[in-house]
């Protein structure tokens, strides 16, 4: 069955560097675009970063760009966010998820449990 | 960016009863939006995608429509395991936006 296993995360001062990682099982993880969403405390989801199956393209959400970095290994199945330069509002749960579709166009159908990122001093 | 506004964001209801929650969006989408549950400490759970699409495994009672602005999701007959925040997206054009939620209670 499709797994999706979300790590790395953890309470940080502001400013300092953190690294997220999804291990991916049960599926072709080579075949599929890859997100990661965050929800602050109390708050709703919001969309952080896409990466595609090959790498060949990123998008971020404004809040994020230049901060943080989507990659994947597809060798070890794995996704990453680095994230540098944090801030208190990047304090949330980040779950990756994978893409339904090829287009994009049909949303997230397999989500993780979600790691807990904490930014505070 | 495209802005998701869900109606209501917060609704009481009984078991059997039917329930419709609406997602309006800030221009049209076409057909690119997909509905979600979520349970607290949970992930979410796709239900519907391309407005109207039951993904596999979502009971039958879960249905979407709707098209440019205006969406909904109904579910026919509330089942006790149905109280949870429900979240519509889109996915007309980057970046991929979330309504705010709309958390069905108990009454």
């Amino acid at each position: 069955q499709v797994q999706l296993v979300e790590s790395g995360g953890g309470v940080v001062q502001p400013g300092r560097s953190l690294r997220l990682s999804c291990a991916a099982s049960g599926f072709t993880f080579s075949n599929y675009a890859m997100h990661w969403v965050r929800q602050a405390p109390g708050k709703g989801l919001e969309w952080v970063a896409l990466i595609s199956y090959d790498e060949s393209s990123k998008f971020y959400a404004d809040s994020v760009k230049g901060r943080f970095t989507i990659s994947r290994d597809n060798s070890k199945n794995t996704l990453f966010l680095q994230m540098n330069s944090l801030r208190a509002e990047d304090t949330a749960v980040y779950f990756c998820a994978r893409s339904h579709s090829s287009t994009y166009k049909n949303g997230f159908d397999f989500w993780g449990q979600g790691t807990l990122v904490t930014v505070s001093s | 960016d495209i802005q998701l506004t869900q109606s209501p964001s917060f609704l009481s209801a009984s078991v059997g009863d039917r329930v419709t929650i609406t997602c309006r969006a800030s221009q049209g989408i076409s057909s690119y939006l997909a509905w979600y549950q979520q349970k607290p400490g949970k992930a979410p759970k796709l239900l519907i995608y391309a407005a109207s699409t039951l993904q596999s495994g979502v009971p039958s009672r879960f249905s979407g429509s709707g098209s440019g602005t205006e969406f909904t999701l109904t579910i026919s007959s509330l089942q006790p395991e149905d109280f949870a925040t429900y979240s519509c997206q889109q996915l007309h054009s980057y970046p991929w936006t979330f309504g705010q939620g709309t958390k069905v209670e108990i009454k």
